[in-house]
């Protein structure tokens, strides 16, 4: 069956470490996104790509970075951890919403603490 | 820029009671609607969703919502809750690209 992981499901830095977590889909959706999730603001967007060497910026983007180099994967970069990016981060994807209205299927989440 | 309300943050309710959920949302031009649950521990899963055609959407695990257009809303809906639907559920409207969710409901049903 076709699915969404995410690794690490849990991890602890440090402040200023660099730290990229993955995501892979075997749907072979073109979209992909990633969100971060906290208590009393729901699913907030970091970024998402719409296709192999797209990505756009979502609303909560800052000190965030991803790349796409080919369609399963999209691993989502901490430049400089802060304790503000603590956070539970699900991994997203989707078909091309060329047919009816595209489903986005999540991942199980990883849970980053930033010391 | 879109946003999507949902009224409650919390609701506890006794098995057997009905459910209500709110959720309103705000953008101009056409939007597609969604409800998600989020079980304890467990990742975002797909309760229903509205795209055109009849406003009453009827999803998994008998739940509905009905869009109402000119209130922009889209109220989740379920006759007689179990525990098992102990969860949070998250409203989310897509409106070009991309997906706008709510802050979300805990929900806690009681035995």
């Amino acid at each position: 069956d076709a699915e969404i992981t995410q690794s690490p499901r849990h991890k602890i830095t440090e402040t200023g470490r660099q730290v990229t977590l993955a995501c892979h889909q075997t749907w072979n959706h073109n979209n992909m996104f990633w969100y971060r999730q906290d208590l009393g603001h729901g699913l907030r967007l970091i970024h998402y790509s719409y296709g192999v060497h797209d990505t756009n910026k979502g609303e909560v983007s800052d000190g965030y970075s991803v790349s796409r180099s080919n369609t399963e994967d999209l691993p989502l970069t901490l430049e400089s951890a802060a304790s503000s990016q603590t956070s539970v981060y699900f991994c997203a994807s989707s078909e091309s919403g060329l047919i009816g209205v595209p489903e986005q299927f999540f991942g199980p989440g990883t849970r980053l603490t930033v010391l | 820029a879109q946003s999507v309300s949902q009224h409650n943050h919390h609701v506890i309710l006794s098995e057997a009671a009905s459910l209500e959920l709110g959720c309103n949302y705000s953008y101009g031009g056409t939007v597609n609607l969604f409800w998600y649950v989020q079980y304890p521990g467990q990742h975002l899963q797909l309760l229903l969703k509205y795209f055109s055609g009849d406003p009453l959407v009827k999803g998994i695990k008998g739940f509905e919502a009905e869009f109402i257009k000119s209130k922009f809303s889209f109220n989740l809906r379920k006759p007689s809750v179990q525990w098992s639907d102990t969860a949070e559920y998250f409203c989310a409207a897509l409106g070009y690209s991309t997906l706008t969710f709510g802050k979300g409901t805990m929900l806690l049903v009681s035995p």
